[in-house]
């Protein structure tokens, strides 16, 4: 099993541009995620589904657009890309919410600088 | 606002030593307590959890001990070695169907 698998690794876009992060999961878990990383802020979540065609919003939504046409694969659409979203993006599935028994399952990140 | 507050963000730790990373949440809704770590280039990874219903959980070099009265919980690396360094992220959940809640990180660096 792959696990979770993220692409691109890393990424450089001009202020302005747009692009999608993609994630694929092998594990069959219901939940995806993606997370922001930042340093001193921690992980941060972006958005999140419990399934496929059900995404929600988390703490820090904006600028961030997800769809989920199937169990497997959870993009993350950047609408126009702003300095601010230079960050590192984690996407992680999950059982459930990673709680008791559910721990989320991480891919390796991909780094994105905004110039 | 962070829901769950670490510290330090960063130590340093001789080989040997014990490193302590401290944890303090608000939501008296959340209901478990993990700890992830996390390698220069890969994401993090589950290390070790624990729920309010005890005061600490060992499993070897690695205690999480749990004060719910605090809303406190601190991890403890015993003998703590060079392939420790990595950065350790507390977080917290509840049963109300959010996801999981992070803390800032801890960037551990143990020396030789």
């Amino acid at each position: 099993n792959a696990g979770v698998t993220q692409t691109p690794k890393f990424q450089v876009l001009k202020t302005g541009q747009s692009m999608t992060l993609q994630c694929a999961q092998d594990m069959n878990h219901e939940y995806m995620s993606w997370y922001r990383q930042d340093p001193g802020m921690g992980l941060r979540l972006i958005h999140y589904s419990v399934g496929a065609g059900i995404t929600d919003q988390g703490e820090v939504p904006n600028g961030y657009n997800v769809s989920r046409s199937t169990t497997e694969d959870f993009p993350l659409r950047l609408l126009s890309a702003a300095p601010s979203q230079t960050s590192v993006y984690f996407c992680a599935s999950s059982y459930s919410f990673g709680g008791w028994n559910s721990p989320l399952h991480f891919g390796n990140g991909t780094r994105l600088t905004v110039t | 606002q962070q829901q769950v507050k670490q510290s330090p963000q960063s130590l340093i730790v001789q080989k040997g030593g014990i490193s302590i990373i401290n944890c303090a949440y608000e939501n008296t809704a959340f209901d478990y307590f993990p700890w992830y770590q996390q390698f220069p280039g890969k994401g993090p990874a589950l290390l070790i959890a624990i729920r309010p219903d005890v005061s600490e959980k060992k499993e070897g070099r690695f205690t999480i001990s749990f004060n719910k009265s605090a809303k406190q919980f601190s991890l403890h690396i015993m003998d703590s070695q060079p392939g420790d360094s990595a950065t350790y992220f507390c977080a917290a959940v509840g049963n109300a169907g959010n996801m999981l809640t992070f803390g800032g990180g801890t960037r551990l660096m143990v020396k030789p």
